[in-house]
């Protein structure tokens, strides 16, 4: 099947700081989606983009469907984005998503 | 009420009890899921219910019984589970195909126990 590997595994930053976390899978896809899950449990969607550029407030995101790759912008980080971010895909147009193992994130004040 | 409605959003259960995890989805999709998650593990897709049928059951055990009454609703029964078995289930849904599909929407999750 798909393979979904996510980088970094861990990230500290302090508050402010900018990141960048990356997708890459091993096929061609026809969704992708970042999560945000937060420390309850609670798994957020980011971004629904298989392809392309998209812009959410301080969070952005770029898939790059050619060359398999997906990269997560956080910009100017707040205590509020800690948690684990998820990247997934999926190749079957049935949205049956392979989830990478995440980067856990940790904003200190 | 909007959304991916789990209940409970915990459960302790004992190895010879039979249990059922209820998802209810507000959002007129026509797709439901069952994930798993445990420790230091991605998330597994359990089964996925599309137009109320079962499309998918990724060797899942059979002491997982989903059930799917309807595209708003969701169940998974369960019943002599194992420790191990011990995970966050989490139920999603999504619109499969149309103009303008947006991914998956998560519930909160039920954190199960088993003991």
């Amino acid at each position: 099947g798909i393979q979904v590997e996510q980088s970094p595994p861990d990230l500290i930053l302090q508050e402010g700081a900018n990141s960048t976390l990356r997708c890459n899978f091993s096929d061609s896809v026809n969704n992708l989606q970042w999560f945000h899950q937060n420390p309850w449990g609670q798994l957020i969607n980011l971004f629904y983009i298989p392809s392309g550029t998209k812009q959410n407030g301080r969070l952005s995101a770029t898939t790059v469907a050619t060359e398999r790759y997906s990269l997560l912008y956080i910009s100017s980080s707040q205590t509020t984005d800690s948690g684990v971010y998820f990247c997934a895909v999926d190749r079957t147009g049935f949205q049956k998503l392979v989830f990478g193992t995440g980067t856990r994130l940790l904003v200190s004040p | 009420e909007t959304g991916v409605t789990q209940t409970p959003r915990h459960l302790v259960m004992g190895m010879t009890n039979k249990k059922s995890l209820k998802c209810e989805q507000h959002l007129g999709h026509n797709a439901m899921y069952w994930y798993k998650q445990s420790a230091k593990k991605p998330l597994e897709l359990m089964f996925v219910y599309n137009f109320k049928e079962q499309t998918e059951n990724n060797s899942v055990p059979s002491r997982f019984s989903p059930e799917c009454p309807n595209s708003s609703h969701l169940f998974l029964h369960l019943h002599t589970l194992q420790p191990e078995d011990s995970a966050l289930y989490l139920c999603a849904s999504s619109q499969v195909g149309g103009a303008n599909p947006r991914g998956y929407t998560f519930g909160s999750g039920t954190r199960l126990t088993v003991v």
